[in-house]
This record gives structure tokens, sequence and C-alpha cells, in this order.
């Protein structure tokens, strides 16, 4: 139980492209996912938080108007990186838990190249 | 500031070994304490720790917390090669019906035949 997918596993595309990277809980519903960002030989950094149906909420210094997060249902939030330049390249992961203080369980990341 | 520190940030052992990772937090309005390993792609969940001094064990792999000092290890007994990764330490917290999940930055994991 408690599978997340995350689509796609890869992307490659041209600075200025918008993104948008699927996270879906599989076997359960969701009350809150979570959208990290992860650089090469570092650990995970919280990039934001959302509730269903609610705003999500953005850690200190990640631009909300960059990268856009909907959690339109139980099972489904997305990241979107807006007009991506090649610093935003880097491993996006979500992950999600079932309710407060449950372990969350994450999707396979998806890797985003910006040329 | 939360802050979760693990150590040591990389270890290379012999298949056989057992091997002890630290880690250490501060962190304000602490929930639990969770164990992750990171091989090529996300992580993969193995404990969720919240009270202190009761031992979880996973086949090979056990760990323990202790909440007057701040700290949990994670055990490996026996090591395969299979185990070669990525551990991250996470804590948990609470406030006001917003939770979050600070990351250390990982022990580096190397076993060698």
């Amino acid at each position: 139980g408690a599978v997340v997918s995350q689509h796609p596993s890869w992307v490659i595309c041209k600075s200025g492209t918008s993104v948008k990277i699927e996270c879906r809980s599989l076997d359960f519903q969701a009350t809150t996912m979570f959208w990290y960002r992860q650089f090469p030989k570092q650990s995970l950094m919280l990039m934001a938080t959302s509730n269903e149906g609610s705003k999500a909420t953005y850690e200190q210094g990640v631009e909300k108007d960059k990268f856009l997060i909907n959690h339109a249902s139980l099972t489904l939030s997305t990241l979107t990186v807006t007009s991506a330049h090649p610093e935003d390249s880097s491993f996006y992961i979500c992950s999600a838990n079932a309710r407060t203080n449950q372990p969350q369980h994450f999707g396979d990341g998806t890797r985003l190249s910006i040329l | 500031e939360d802050k979760v520190v693990q150590s040591p940030l990389s270890l290379v052992v012999h298949e056989g070994d057992t091997v002890t990772l630290n880690c250490s937090y501060e962190v304000t309005n602490f929930r639990s304490l969770l164990w992750y390993k990171q091989e090529k792609k996300a992580p993969t969940f193995l404990f969720m720790l919240t009270s202190s001094g009761i031992e979880k064990k996973s086949g090979r792999l056990s760990s323990i917390l202790d909440k007057k000092e701040l700290f949990s290890i994670l055990n490996i007994t026996a090591t395969q090669t299979g185990d070669s990764a990525i551990y991250l330490c996470a804590v948990g917290t609470s406030s006001g019906g917003y939770q979050k999940v600070t990351f250390g930055t990982g022990t580096k994991l190397q076993v060698i035949p």
C-alpha cells in the first residue's frame, strides 16, 4: 500500500518552457502533498506543502509565481515550473501522506533538465 | 530554524560489517523522527519513531530514538552490497495544524564486497 506515482520521470526542454509535473496517490487519499527539490549530493529541500482544495504553503525563498502548485483532488497534486530556465534544472520529488503525522511516501521523482 | 544533522556524511565498509548512523536534531514542536533509504530515485520509508527508548526493527535494520538527548541511531548488521545507499533522517513537526518534515543531509553508505 501507500503508492505514490509521479509523472513524468524525466523532462528535457528549452529555456522559457513551462513544465507540469503530476503527483498521484494511487491507493490512498492524500490530505497533504509535499514538493521537494534535490540538488546533486544534497538533501531534499521542502518547497511547498499543499492541502486539497486550499492554497499551497510555500517555504521561504520559493517563488510562488514560479512554482505553481495545484492540489485539485485528494489523489492529485501538480507542480508547474513556469518559464523554466537552466537554473531550475533539478530533481523534483513529491510525497504524500494520508493523515497528519503519518510517514510520507515518495514518488520516484522527476529529473528536469532545461537547456 | 529547525535543524537535522547526520553523521558521518559518508561511510565505506566491507560486507558483513555492522554500521551505526547518527541523527541529531533541534526542532520546535517535535512529532516524529523518520528514516529513509535513497538509492537512485526517491526515498523509501524505513522507520518512524515517536517514543523514546523503543527499538524498531526490520530484518537487519533497527533504530531507536532518544527524545531527551535529541538523537536517533540507525543500525545495520551484517551489511550487504545492496545496503549501499544514502540514508536520510527526517524530523516531523507540527504547528497550528501545519505539518512539516525537515531532512538531514544524509549519510552515504557504501558496502564493498
